[in-house]
């Protein structure tokens, strides 16, 4: 069964620091994808990256970078110099790439991250 | 815009009333999902529609029906509303493939603005 851990339920910083938010999957599949999304105090879902299990680099996009470990099963995410309008809950989420139009995104709880000013 | 709509946006029923979620897509998406948002319960999938004409349920099905009214739309229909049902419904339709031209956007869902549901 598939399954992702967002242990952090809530992270608070001050604004400039860099702060980092773990995730942890299971999967029997060999080949998956993973995902970050951020929801705003406005409630919608925003997409922020897709990763495939056959590209373990490390993504970076501003002041946000992705940290894929295989062999821990984790894809964490950090922001640096964190900014208010940071301030957001966090979603990872996994689905099998080769399950076709079937395959699901599993979802973890969820990290609310507070940038503090 | 392209994208998910969803209505209405807020409802307040009381227990034993019914009710249907809408929800249209124009990115001419395959797939088709419902997901409600609990606190601390993160997203759970209530019912999908891998392509039109079929339905399947998720984790959460009981108390809820939906149909795949064609390519475009999915309605959740809740026939008799309870309090546990009380959540924000999402919508979300994601293009299946792994080649073409789109490929980066391959199996990215793409949601509504939310639906915030009371029951009484």
């Amino acid at each position: 069964a598939q399954k992702v851990t967002q242990a952090q339920t809530e992270i608070s910083v001050v604004e400039k620091e860099d702060v980092t938010l773990d995730c942890v999957y299971e999967t029997r599949d060999t080949t998956y994808y993973l995902f970050w999304y951020k929801q705003p105090p406005s409630g919608e879902l925003v997409f922020l990256i897709r990763r495939n299990s056959f590209d373990e680099q490390n993504e970076i996009s501003g002041r946000y970078s992705w940290n894929f470990q295989k062999s821990t099963s984790s894809f964490n995410f950090t922001i640096t110099a964190s900014q208010v309008v940071d301030s957001a809950v966090y979603f990872c989420a996994l689905s099998e790439i080769y399950g076709g139009a079937t395959n699901k995104l599993i979802f973890g709880t969820g990290t609310l991250l507070a940038v503090q000013p | 815009n392209a994208g998910v709509t969803q209505t209405p946006k807020f409802q307040v029923l009381k227990t034993g009333q019914s009710m249907t979620l809408q929800c249209a897509q124009d990115m001419n998406h395959n797939s088709m999902y419902w997901y409600r948002q609990d606190p601390g319960m993160g997203l759970r999938l209530i019912y999908y529609s891998a392509s039109e004409g079929t339905t399947d349920k998720g984790e959460v099905p009981n108390g809820y029906n939906v149909s795949r009214l064609n390519k475009r739309e999915f309605s959740l229909r809740l026939e008799s509303a309870a309090p546990s049902q009380t959540s924000v419904y999402f919508c979300a339709s994601r293009r299946q493939g792994h080649s073409g031209a789109n490929v980066l956007s391959a199996n990215v869902l793409t949601f509504g603005a939310g639906s915030r549901l009371t029951v009484l």
